[in-house]
């Protein structure tokens, strides 16, 4: 099994709501990573949990903020997004914490912010 | 800062034709790359990894080729079918969990 589910699939957003994302992974991995995507574009990393813990933050904004309740859970909450926010946020796994190994990705949120 | 980047932005060939991904790479201390497969609306999906210690590695119809002098590695798909049409990404990973995409090659099997 090498499933990471990420809901909801689809969200809009007004600038001025708040919302969350959830990714949840039972592979027992101990690192989860949040990604962006813009059309046509590779995956931008976000965000890097390692053992729960805060590890990479790519200078992202602060209306991003992600949290990792526990080893399967990640979540990541939004607030006061802009339209260019707009994008494929992506979830994904791997084994080992403090170094990379096979990642694996879930189908991704697909945000707009109107 | 690590740079990942693919010679052809599409790559075009014959039901049946073998086809050639290729990826660049400028971190010489990228120790672990994989490739993935992006469906239009999905997320990626593993295809193959492979760390700096090997040159080559193989799955079922796929071969990864791993070219450390020059800092390059390709995508070797046999026998290409409808199914593989699909943009290609590689990604390096180094030291941490840090794991860096190249721009993406969409492969188009045409009949």
């Amino acid at each position: 099994d090498t499933e990471v589910t990420q809901t909801p699939k689809h969200l809009v957003m007004g600038m001025t709501n708040k919302k969350s994302l959830k990714c949840e992974q039972h592979m027992g991995h101990r690192a989860m990573y949040w990604y962006k995507q813009k059309a046509k574009k590779p995956p931008e990393l976000m965000f890097v949990y390692s053992y729960e813990k805060l590890s990479i933050n790519e200078s992202v904004p602060s209306r991003f903020s992600p949290e990792c309740p526990n080893s399967s859970l990640l979540n990541l909450h939004l607030h006061a997004l802009q339209p260019e926010d707009s994008a494929l946020y992506l979830c994904a796994s791997s084994p080992k914490g403090g170094r990379v190994t096979e990642a694996f990705f879930g189908q991704g949120t697909r945000l707009t912010v109107v | 800062g690590e740079s990942v980047g693919l010679h052809l932005p599409t790559l075009s060939v014959q039901e049946g034709d073998n086809s050639i991904i290729n990826c660049a790479y400028s971190n010489s201390a990228s120790d672990y790359f994989i490739w993935y497969k992006q469906e239009s609306g999905k997320g990626p999906q593993f295809i193959i990894d492979i760390r700096s210690n090997m040159d080559k590695r193989q799955g079922q119809r796929v071969t990864v080729l791993l070219n450390k002098t020059v800092k390059h590695l390709s995508l070797q798909i046999a026998a290409t079918q409808p199914g593989d049409s699909a943009v290609y990404f590689c990604a390096a990973g180094g030291g941490g969990n840090k794991l860096t995409f190249g721009t993406g090659t969409q492969l188009k099997v045409e009949l």
